[in-house]
């Protein structure tokens, strides 16, 4: 079985602050890990992926993704935050070998303040 | 340029009417995956399917829904005698297939089905 649990439904930040938004993981074996992005009214955009490698995976938009394999998360960063990143964002596994259908988390409301 | 393309954008209809949604994948991509999306829940998986063949459709209920890929023209998920709690974002994705699980999903924008 796989899954992904998002435990905040909404994250505030203020402009030029750093950003976090949380992901872990249960996956039997390897997972393969993403984070998308969703702005109001669109469907879904990738920003990174975890395969193999580097823990450290960078993205689209300035945003970086750890892959801690001790903790099982894999949270999503961005150094500063701006207005324009405010959108609901998705924690996605997949495990290596299993099924191809990707698992999502419920989402991240990001509101970033000016 | 084209990405995956989903229509109707919106869609109303009655209480028990049928909704037909369509998708056309990205080019190059064989495989297509339907999602639901409703407020609070997230996105829940529905079905996959490549051309002509039904992979998984453990997320889909047993009655009133169905889905298709043919082998020419875009892939449809339909919905038999709608009833409110069928109003949902529903999305499709599409994947360049099997021994690609690394690619990401490739989203469309989605057909808000409202039923009446």
């Amino acid at each position: 079985a796989q899954s992904v649990a998002q435990p905040e439904d909404q994250v505030n930040v203020a402009e030029g602050n750093p950003l976090t938004v949380k992901c872990t993981y249960s996956v039997s074996g390897n997972p393969y890990l993403f984070w998308y992005v969703q702005y109001p009214n669109r469907g879904l955009q990738f920003l990174l992926k975890y395969i193999t490698g580097d823990n450290l995976v960078k993205g689209s938009y300035g945003f970086e993704a750890e892959f801690n394999k001790s903790q099982t998360s894999f949270h999503l960063k961005k150094p500063s935050a701006l207005v324009s990143d405010s959108a609901l964002y998705f924690c996605a596994s997949l495990r290596s070998g299993g099924s191809y259908i990707p698992t999502f988390g419920r989402g991240t409301s990001l509101i970033v303040h000016p | 340029n084209a990405g995956v393309m989903q229509n109707p954008r919106h869609l109303v209809r009655r209480r028990g009417q049928e909704a037909r949604l369509r998708c056309s994948p990205m080019k190059g991509h064989s495989h297509v995956y339907w999602y639901r999306q409703l407020p609070e829940e997230g996105l829940k998986f529905m079905v996959y399917l490549q051309k002509e063949n039904i992979i998984d459709e453990s997320g889909m209920p047993k009655e009133r829904f169905s889905a298709e890929f043919p082998k020419e023209g875009p892939s449809i998920l339909r919905i038999q005698q709608v009833v409110r709690g069928d109003s949902a974002a529903y999305f499709c994705a599409s994947s360049p297939g099997q021994g690609r699980v690394d690619s990401p999903l490739h989203f469309g924008n989605g057909t808000r089905l409202t039923v009446t």
